[in-house]
């Protein structure tokens, strides 16, 4: 079973800098995707960048951009420019491609543990 | 435009209380889901279906049950609730069933089983 990781529970950053937030996981798949979801205060998940595990070319998304690392199976998220809307908790997701023998895995979600991030004025 | 509507938002219970959690989506989405989110441990599956009529068990699955009549709809039911499951419920879907279409989330219903 795949397993994702987290291990920073508590980010912070100033206004307007650049913080990194950390993502490694397990699997011996090697055709998977990987998404980072934001979950502000009410609650609401929305999506804030995806990665095809067979693109070698990290994905940005305006302020937002990964660092995908397949070997060190790494995903981090990169937020420049930070700014106060920014504050949430993040997590790192895994999604099976589903296309593995036996057909069997349905492209399930496995998250992280989730980051909570404070941006500070 | 709806997307996904969970009923209720809020929700308290009393142990061997049973209910469901109602989740409808318009966008004619193959995939649905159950997570529940619980501090520290992320969101974790409860239960899938692929389309109407196909259900199948996620990591945490025992003490609910699930059911997909339609397209559109795909309730999860609490058959006798414990305060374990206390925790907040969401509901997510996707065009297919293959990854690389992101999950499309309800608002979440939070739930205290008391």
């Amino acid at each position: 079973a795949q397993t994702v990781t987290q291990s920073q529970p508590e980010m912070s950053v100033q206004e307007a800098e650049t913080v990194t937030l950390s993502c490694t996981y397990d699997t011996s798949e090697s055709d998977y995707y990987l998404f980072w979801y934001k979950q502000p205060p009410s609650r609401q998940m929305i999506l804030v960048i995806r990665q095809e595990a067979y693109k070698q070319q990290n994905a940005t998304e305006n302020r937002f951009s990964v660092n995908f690392q397949k070997a060190a199976k790494s995903f981090s998220l990169k937020i420049s420019d930070s700014q106060l809307g920014d504050a949430a908790m993040y997590f790192c997701a895994y999604r099976t491609s589903g296309r593995g023998a036996g057909g069997t895995s349905y492209g399930k979600l496995t998250f992280g543990q989730g980051t909570i991030l404070t941006v500070h004025p | 435009n709806a997307g996904v509507t969970q009923t209720p938002k809020f929700q308290v219970l009393k142990t061997g209380q049973s209910m469901t959690l109602q989740c409808a989506q318009d966008m004619n989405h193959e995939y649905m889901s159950w997570y529940r989110q619980d501090p520290g441990m992320g969101l974790r599956l409860i239960h899938y279906s692929v389309g109407a009529g196909i259900t199948d068990q996620g990591e945490v699955p025992n003490g609910y049950n699930v059911s997909r009549s339609t397209t559109e709809d795909f309730p999860l039911r609490l058959l006798s609730a414990a305060p374990s499951q206390t925790s907040v419920y969401f509901c997510a879907s996707s065009p297919r069933r293959w990854g690389n279409s992101p999950l499309h989330f309800g608002n979440g219903t939070r739930l205290t089983v008391t």
